[in-house]
């Protein structure tokens, strides 16, 4: 069974500030990952997903990530937080084949004027 | 072009009552997934289906819960019995025949009194 870790719960930065939120996944193959931001009393939006291909991927809003098979991770990143950034993010794993994702816990990101 | 549905925004039940959840996808998906939501906890996957079709019901509880996705109209998730645990919120995502990438609908907040 694969399973997502999202370390911290809660990610707190300056406006301005590099963004970083972690995700470490644990599957015997390297999985489809996927990031998905959730804004409050809304339903869960794709920020970015790698599959195959470049392990450098850009998303929506100025967020990247890139996928590093030795180290089963695939962090989020942003090079500048904007307000309107806060939110919680989702990391998201699925296995080839099939269609059902496991997501992590979640990280709010809180930003700070 | 109109995103996942989802209605009613929020209900509210008392113990024993039934709810129905429904999910109307993007036009022309045909998967649904139906997920549950806790607080401070990220998505669990409940069930998969494609048209008339139950693909994958291995998040569902055996009891009281059941879902459908009719040739015609939206998908229904049916809670029967409403216990104060159901209380969460309750998403629906939909993608394309293939496609990995999910379309998520903004909830079902419920809530048993």
């Amino acid at each position: 069974a694969q399973s997502v870790t999202q370390l911290g719960s809660h990610v707190s930065v300056s406006e301005g500030a590099l963004v970083l939120l972690r995700c470490n996944y644990s599957s015997s193959v390297p999985p489809y990952l996927f990031w998905y931001v959730q804004y409050p009393n809304q339903g869960l939006q794709l920020l970015l997903k790698y599959t195959t291909g470049a392990t450098l991927v850009k998303g929506i809003n100025g967020f990247e990530a890139e996928f590093k098979k030795s180290e089963t991770s695939f962090h989020l990143t942003k090079p500048s937080a904007h307000m309107s950034d806060a939110a919680e993010y989702f990391c998201a794993v699925t296995p080839p084949g099939s269609y059902i994702p496991t997501f992590g816990r979640g990280t709010s990101l809180i930003v700070h004027p | 072009n109109a995103g996942v549905m989802q209605n009613p925004r929020h209900l509210v039940r008392r113990r024993g009552q039934e709810a129905r959840l429904r999910c109307s996808p993007v036009k022309g998906h045909s998967h649904v997934y139906w997920y549950r939501q806790l607080p401070e906890e990220g998505l669990k996957f409940m069930v998969y289906l494609q048209k008339e079709n139950i693909i994958d019901e291995s998040g569902m509880p055996k009891e009281r819960f059941s879902a459908e996705f009719p040739k015609e109209g939206p998908s229904i998730l049916r809670i029967q019995q409403v216990v104060r645990g159901d209380s969460a919120a309750y998403f629906c995502a939909s993608s394309q025949d293939g496609a990995y990438e999910q379309y998520f609908g903004p909830g079902t907040r419920l809530t048993v009194t």
